[in-house]
């Protein structure tokens, strides 16, 4: 069974960093294109970034390029997302998702929430 | 900010048929990129519920169908159930963006 668990979420303050974690498992990591979603407290889903099973191929939404940094371990089966220069618009739950080839995100993390507030 | 366009709601009875349309352009689904759908519950973490234009996963019912034309894609939900109520967007390519656009939303309720 494919599985995917984030952590890292939390409150921080604007201008501060934090590093997300996915942890994932039931499937042979290292084929698998990955990416982080985000979404905003009521709002709707926004693409974030992304990273190919080789780390080669690495993008970014132009809202967080500069700011945020995705990597990944395929030793570890895990996913990261660094993020620095945290605004409040930042603040969202923060998703990990696998994406074959199809460009589908055909399962998806329970999600992690990070808040941006002094 | 989205690049595919949603109805915000659409609402139907149980056991209507409803449609919800996600408009793109020549970037994204226009450029023949596929299209994907999702249904997020409240609370939960969004589920692909269509992938490529118009196949199911296993597991979602035939209730649900995708298609596909030009720079737009449709879902369609027919026979309406409760447990239908929730959000659903599209999603796709956009070479311009060179990443993952997804639509606005579209809230769904069964009245």
């Amino acid at each position: 069974e494919v599985q995917l668990a984030e952590s890292g979420g939390g409150l921080v303050k604007p201008g501060g960093s934090l590093r997300l974690s996915c942890a994932a498992s039931g499937f042979s990591f290292n084929r698998y294109s990955m990416n982080w979603v985000r979404q905003a407290p009521g709002k709707g889903l926004e693409w974030v970034s992304s990273i190919s099973g080789s780390s080669s191929s690495i993008y970014y939404a132009d809202s967080v390029k500069g700011r945020f940094t995705i990597s990944r371990d395929n030793a570890k089966n895990s996913l990261y997302l660094q993020m620095n220069s945290l605004r409040a618009e930042d603040t969202a739950v923060y998703y990990c998702a696998r994406v074959p080839l199809g460009g589908d995100f055909d399962h998806w993390g329970q999600g992690t929430l990070v808040t941006v507030s002094s | 900010q989205s690049v595919l366009t949603q109805p915000p709601s659409v609402s139907g009875a149980p056991g209507q048929r409803v449609t919800i349309s996600c408009t793109g352009s020549s970037s994204n689904i226009g450029a023949n990129y596929d299209v994907h759908w999702y249904q997020q519950l409240p609370g939960t973490a969004p589920k692909l519920l269509i992938y490529g234009n118009s196949n199911r996963p296993s597991g979602v019912p035939d209730r649900f169908s995708g298609s596909k034309s030009g720079s737009s894609a449709s879902l369609a939900i027919t026979g309406l159930q409760t447990e239908d109520e929730a959000d659903y967007y599209c999603q796709s390519y956009d070479r311009s963006l060179s990443g993952s656009v997804f639509g606005t939303g579209t809230k769904v309720t069964v009245v």
